[in-house]
């Protein structure tokens, strides 16, 4: 059983489209979040959630919007998609204070 | 300053060998440390917590030192599975969750 499991894992697409990923974790763990890995593999954080509320927000082009239905969902949805978005999207878990991150297989996104 | 900063590499060494990576921080209050490996394509995973007293698992030392701000790694016996982008990552005091990434550093290990 996948721990975090993340999906699609290849999205190809054309600017000015929405898009979402979607992120499950079946660890019980109760903080979700999504990260973005570029093409020079730096690994920067968008958002965090805890208990489906927002606690982390960086500063991230509001045509991105996190969606957590509840603490075992974390969605991404990206508005009117551009060219520099094209990345690898990670989802993550932790329990609380741990800080251990658990990371999904990872969504490529191409923006054409 | 970069608040997490790796020499990118690669590093290339024989299998057998014993490598080091260095990892600097800006911020002196960060709390937690830890590396993780990331395999080409693939997601990172957690290699190992670093602890102020330094820790080893197997082949694998880190260290912590507060007063230069500074994380290590240590490989002994270099496998060629060992073949992997190790990430430097830093909690910053009161960042929550919010861990912080390096950009990586890049060991290829050769026969």
């Amino acid at each position: 059983d996948t721990a975090v499991s993340q999906t699609p894992k290849y999205l190809v697409t054309q600017m000015g489209n929405d898009k979402s990923i979607k992120c499950e974790q079946n660890l019980g763990h109760d903080t979700m979040y999504w990260y973005k890995q570029d093409s020079k593999k730096f690994l920067k954080i968008m958002f965090s959630y805890n208990n489906k509320e927002l606690i982390i927000n960086e500063t991230v082009p509001n045509r991105f919007s996190p969606k957590s239905p509840d603490k075992a969902h974390l969605n991404l949805h990206i508005n009117s998609l551009e060219l520099g978005d094209s990345a690898v999207y990670f989802c993550a878990s932790s329990q609380d204070t741990a800080n251990v991150l658990t990371f999904g297989a990872g969504s490529r996104l191409t923006v054409l | 300053r970069k608040e997490v900063e790796q020499d990118p590499g690669p590093f290339n060494v024989p299998e057998g060998a014993t490598v080091a990576f260095n990892c600097t921080y800006s911020n002196s209050a960060s709390q937690s440390f830890f590396w993780y490996r990331q395999d080409c394509r693939k997601e990172p995973k957690l290699l190992m917590s670093v602890y102020s007293s330094g820790n080893e698992d197997g082949r694998f030392t880190a260290q912590l030192n507060r007063a230069s701000q500074y994380i290590s790694l240590l490989i002994r016996d270099s496998k060629l599975s060992d073949s992997a982008t190790y990430l430097c990552v830093v909690n910053p005091k009161g960042g929550g969750n919010k861990l912080t990434f390096g950009t990586g550093t890049q060991l290829k290990v050769e026969l």
